[in-house]
Protein backbone atom coordinates (compact mmCIF):
# COMPACT_ATOMS: atom_id res chain seq x y z
CA UNK A 1 0.00 0.00 0.00
CA UNK A 2 1.27 3.53 -0.48
CA UNK A 3 0.42 6.43 1.26
CA UNK A 4 1.14 10.39 1.13
CA UNK A 5 1.70 13.05 3.66
CA UNK A 6 1.43 16.36 3.87
CA UNK A 7 2.63 18.50 6.42
CA UNK A 8 0.50 21.88 7.09
CA UNK A 9 -2.84 22.03 5.50
CA UNK A 10 -2.06 26.03 4.81
CA UNK A 11 1.56 27.49 4.41
CA UNK A 12 1.17 31.01 4.06
CA UNK A 13 4.75 33.32 2.84
CA UNK A 14 5.73 36.86 1.41
CA UNK A 15 6.12 37.65 -1.93
CA UNK A 16 9.54 36.84 -2.92
CA UNK A 17 10.28 34.48 -0.05
CA UNK A 18 11.21 30.88 -0.02
CA UNK A 19 8.36 28.54 -0.95
CA UNK A 20 8.44 24.84 1.10
CA UNK A 21 5.81 22.53 1.17
CA UNK A 22 6.83 19.13 2.41
CA UNK A 23 5.31 15.51 1.24
CA UNK A 24 6.53 12.18 2.98
CA UNK A 25 5.67 9.18 1.16
CA UNK A 26 4.81 5.64 2.42
CA UNK A 27 5.86 2.60 -0.58
CA UNK A 28 6.38 -1.01 -0.26
CA UNK A 29 7.89 -0.41 -3.73
CA UNK A 30 10.01 2.51 -5.75
CA UNK A 31 7.88 4.82 -6.36
CA UNK A 32 7.14 7.30 -8.57
CA UNK A 33 6.13 11.03 -7.03
CA UNK A 34 4.04 13.70 -8.67
CA UNK A 35 2.90 17.40 -7.45
CA UNK A 36 -0.05 19.06 -8.58
CA UNK A 37 -1.28 22.44 -8.57
CA UNK A 38 -5.15 22.84 -8.57
CA UNK A 39 -6.74 26.41 -9.56
CA UNK A 40 -10.17 27.22 -7.85
CA UNK A 41 -12.43 25.59 -9.75
CA UNK A 42 -10.31 23.97 -11.84
CA UNK A 43 -8.79 20.35 -12.35
CA UNK A 44 -5.00 19.03 -11.51
CA UNK A 45 -1.84 20.64 -13.35
CA UNK A 46 1.41 18.60 -13.15
CA UNK A 47 4.11 20.79 -12.12
CA UNK A 48 7.16 18.43 -12.17
CA UNK A 49 7.35 14.27 -11.27
CA UNK A 50 9.87 11.91 -9.72
CA UNK A 51 10.33 8.99 -12.01
CA UNK A 52 14.09 7.27 -10.67
CA UNK A 53 15.96 9.55 -12.91
CA UNK A 54 17.48 12.27 -11.31
CA UNK A 55 16.62 12.96 -7.61
CA UNK A 56 16.50 16.94 -8.01
CA UNK A 57 13.49 17.53 -10.60
CA UNK A 58 12.58 20.78 -12.03
CA UNK A 59 9.38 21.86 -13.10
CA UNK A 60 6.89 24.81 -14.34
CA UNK A 61 6.78 28.07 -12.50
CA UNK A 62 10.56 27.49 -11.44
CA UNK A 63 9.58 24.66 -8.95
CA UNK A 64 11.56 21.78 -7.94
CA UNK A 65 11.72 18.72 -5.64
CA UNK A 66 14.14 16.76 -4.25
CA UNK A 67 13.51 13.01 -3.61
CA UNK A 68 15.18 11.77 -0.70
CA UNK A 69 15.27 8.29 -0.24
CA UNK A 70 16.47 8.17 3.34
CA UNK A 71 13.62 10.38 4.24
CA UNK A 72 11.16 9.21 2.10
CA UNK A 73 10.82 12.55 0.79
CA UNK A 74 9.43 14.69 -1.72
CA UNK A 75 9.54 18.17 -0.71
CA UNK A 76 8.39 21.50 -3.02
CA UNK A 77 10.44 24.15 -2.94
CA UNK A 78 10.71 27.61 -5.23
CA UNK A 79 13.31 30.22 -4.38
CA UNK A 80 11.16 33.57 -4.77
CA UNK A 81 7.09 33.49 -4.29
CA UNK A 82 4.90 34.93 -6.25
CA UNK A 83 1.49 36.33 -6.04
CA UNK A 84 -0.11 33.88 -8.74
CA UNK A 85 1.53 30.87 -7.18
CA UNK A 86 -1.55 31.35 -4.62
CA UNK A 87 -3.13 27.79 -4.91
CA UNK A 88 -3.89 24.04 -3.70
CA UNK A 89 -1.00 21.93 -3.96
CA UNK A 90 -1.34 17.84 -4.20
CA UNK A 91 1.38 15.37 -3.65
CA UNK A 92 0.81 12.15 -5.41
CA UNK A 93 2.71 8.64 -5.09
CA UNK A 94 1.99 6.16 -7.69
CA UNK A 95 3.53 2.39 -7.73
CA UNK A 96 4.62 2.46 -11.08
CA UNK A 97 4.55 4.90 -14.41
CA UNK A 98 2.16 2.49 -16.07
CA UNK A 99 -0.91 4.86 -16.34
CA UNK A 100 -3.29 2.34 -14.88
CA UNK A 101 -2.49 2.34 -11.52
CA UNK A 102 -4.50 5.36 -9.99
CA UNK A 103 -2.85 8.05 -7.80
CA UNK A 104 -2.30 8.17 -4.16
CA UNK A 105 -3.12 12.01 -3.40
CA UNK A 106 -2.11 13.69 0.13
CA UNK A 107 -4.37 15.73 1.78
CA UNK A 108 -3.31 18.91 -0.15
CA UNK A 109 -1.75 22.29 1.45
CA UNK A 110 -2.44 25.69 0.12
CA UNK A 111 -0.73 28.12 -0.36
CA UNK A 112 -0.84 31.34 0.28
CA UNK A 113 1.12 34.65 -1.13
CA UNK A 114 1.43 37.59 1.27
CA UNK A 115 2.06 41.08 -0.73
CA UNK B 1 -4.03 22.88 -25.18
CA UNK B 2 -6.20 20.50 -23.09
CA UNK B 3 -5.67 16.63 -23.89
CA UNK B 4 -8.65 15.71 -21.86
CA UNK B 5 -11.83 17.44 -22.08
CA UNK B 6 -14.49 17.29 -19.01
CA UNK B 7 -18.29 18.97 -19.35
CA UNK B 8 -20.27 20.23 -18.32
CA UNK B 9 -17.55 22.35 -16.08
CA UNK B 10 -20.91 23.36 -13.54
CA UNK B 11 -24.33 21.69 -13.29
CA UNK B 12 -27.15 23.11 -10.72
CA UNK B 13 -30.12 21.05 -10.29
CA UNK B 14 -33.23 20.00 -7.83
CA UNK B 15 -32.85 16.88 -5.87
CA UNK B 16 -34.00 13.78 -7.73
CA UNK B 17 -32.25 14.67 -11.15
CA UNK B 18 -30.13 12.34 -12.38
CA UNK B 19 -26.79 14.00 -14.13
CA UNK B 20 -24.51 12.51 -16.63
CA UNK B 21 -21.30 14.02 -16.96
CA UNK B 22 -18.39 13.36 -19.67
CA UNK B 23 -14.71 12.44 -20.02
CA UNK B 24 -13.37 12.92 -23.10
CA UNK B 25 -9.93 11.98 -24.47
CA UNK B 26 -9.34 14.53 -27.12
CA UNK B 27 -5.48 12.99 -29.26
CA UNK B 28 -4.93 9.94 -27.78
CA UNK B 29 -6.75 6.33 -26.70
CA UNK B 30 -7.63 6.11 -23.12
CA UNK B 31 -7.36 2.35 -22.12
CA UNK B 32 -8.15 3.97 -18.71
CA UNK B 33 -10.17 6.34 -17.05
CA UNK B 34 -10.32 7.26 -13.24
CA UNK B 35 -13.26 9.13 -11.87
CA UNK B 36 -12.15 11.38 -7.89
CA UNK B 37 -14.34 12.69 -6.02
CA UNK B 38 -13.15 16.45 -4.27
CA UNK B 39 -15.28 17.44 -1.36
CA UNK B 40 -14.38 21.63 -0.58
CA UNK B 41 -10.58 21.82 0.91
CA UNK B 42 -10.06 18.46 0.70
CA UNK B 43 -8.13 15.92 -1.13
CA UNK B 44 -9.13 14.02 -4.33
CA UNK B 45 -11.35 10.36 -3.88
CA UNK B 46 -11.01 8.14 -6.11
CA UNK B 47 -14.02 6.67 -6.37
CA UNK B 48 -13.62 4.30 -9.53
CA UNK B 49 -11.17 2.64 -12.10
CA UNK B 50 -12.92 2.59 -15.55
CA UNK B 51 -11.24 0.14 -18.25
CA UNK B 52 -12.76 0.40 -22.07
CA UNK B 53 -15.14 -2.67 -22.47
CA UNK B 54 -15.12 -3.87 -19.00
CA UNK B 55 -17.20 -3.13 -16.12
CA UNK B 56 -15.83 -0.55 -14.02
CA UNK B 57 -14.00 -1.52 -10.19
CA UNK B 58 -15.30 0.72 -7.38
CA UNK B 59 -13.47 1.62 -4.54
CA UNK B 60 -14.93 0.54 -1.23
CA UNK B 61 -17.81 2.83 -0.02
CA UNK B 62 -19.31 3.75 -3.36
CA UNK B 63 -22.09 3.24 -4.84
CA UNK B 64 -22.56 1.13 -8.27
CA UNK B 65 -25.77 1.70 -8.06
CA UNK B 66 -25.47 5.61 -7.73
CA UNK B 67 -22.91 6.51 -9.45
CA UNK B 68 -23.00 4.36 -12.89
CA UNK B 69 -19.39 4.46 -15.17
CA UNK B 70 -19.73 3.67 -18.52
CA UNK B 71 -16.42 3.48 -20.77
CA UNK B 72 -17.99 2.47 -24.51
CA UNK B 73 -14.95 3.89 -26.43
CA UNK B 74 -11.39 4.63 -26.03
CA UNK B 75 -12.24 8.04 -25.98
CA UNK B 76 -14.95 8.84 -23.63
CA UNK B 77 -16.02 7.54 -20.24
CA UNK B 78 -19.40 8.88 -18.63
CA UNK B 79 -20.24 9.34 -14.78
CA UNK B 80 -23.88 9.31 -14.16
CA UNK B 81 -25.33 10.50 -10.53
CA UNK B 82 -28.89 8.83 -10.45
CA UNK B 83 -31.15 10.29 -8.46
CA UNK B 84 -28.75 13.43 -7.11
CA UNK B 85 -29.07 14.35 -3.47
CA UNK B 86 -27.71 17.44 -1.82
CA UNK B 87 -24.75 15.61 0.06
CA UNK B 88 -24.15 14.57 -3.49
CA UNK B 89 -23.09 18.32 -4.49
CA UNK B 90 -19.03 17.89 -4.83
CA UNK B 91 -16.12 18.38 -7.13
CA UNK B 92 -15.86 15.99 -9.42
CA UNK B 93 -12.46 15.03 -11.81
CA UNK B 94 -11.68 12.59 -14.22
CA UNK B 95 -8.68 11.40 -15.28
CA UNK B 96 -6.88 9.69 -18.41
CA UNK B 97 -3.66 7.27 -19.30
CA UNK B 98 -2.97 6.17 -22.18
CA UNK B 99 -2.46 2.78 -23.54
CA UNK B 100 0.70 0.91 -22.65
CA UNK B 101 3.72 1.53 -24.51
CA UNK B 102 2.29 5.30 -25.59
CA UNK B 103 4.82 7.71 -24.80
CA UNK B 104 3.22 10.25 -22.73
CA UNK B 105 4.67 12.73 -20.19
CA UNK B 106 2.73 11.93 -17.34
CA UNK B 107 0.55 9.09 -16.15
CA UNK B 108 -2.55 10.47 -16.29
CA UNK B 109 -4.06 13.49 -17.63
CA UNK B 110 -7.00 15.31 -15.66
CA UNK B 111 -9.85 16.83 -17.02
CA UNK B 112 -10.82 20.60 -15.44
CA UNK B 113 -13.69 19.30 -12.55
CA UNK B 114 -17.40 19.21 -12.75
CA UNK B 115 -18.80 21.33 -10.12
CA UNK B 116 -22.16 19.26 -8.88
CA UNK B 117 -24.82 21.59 -6.81
CA UNK B 118 -27.80 19.70 -5.66
CA UNK B 119 -30.74 21.85 -4.20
Amino acid sequence: AQSVTQLGSHVSVSEGALVLLRCNYSSSVPPYLFWYVQYPNQGLQLLLKYTSAATLVKGINGFEAEFKKSETSFHLTKPSAHMSDAAEYFCAVSPRNSGNTPLVFGKGTRLSVIA
Amino acid sequence: GAVVSQHPSWVICKSGTSVKIECRSLDFQATTMFWYRQFPKQSLMLMATSNEGSKATYEQGVEKDKFLINHASLTLSTLTVTSAHPEDSSFYICSASRRRGEYSNQPQHFGDGTRLSIL
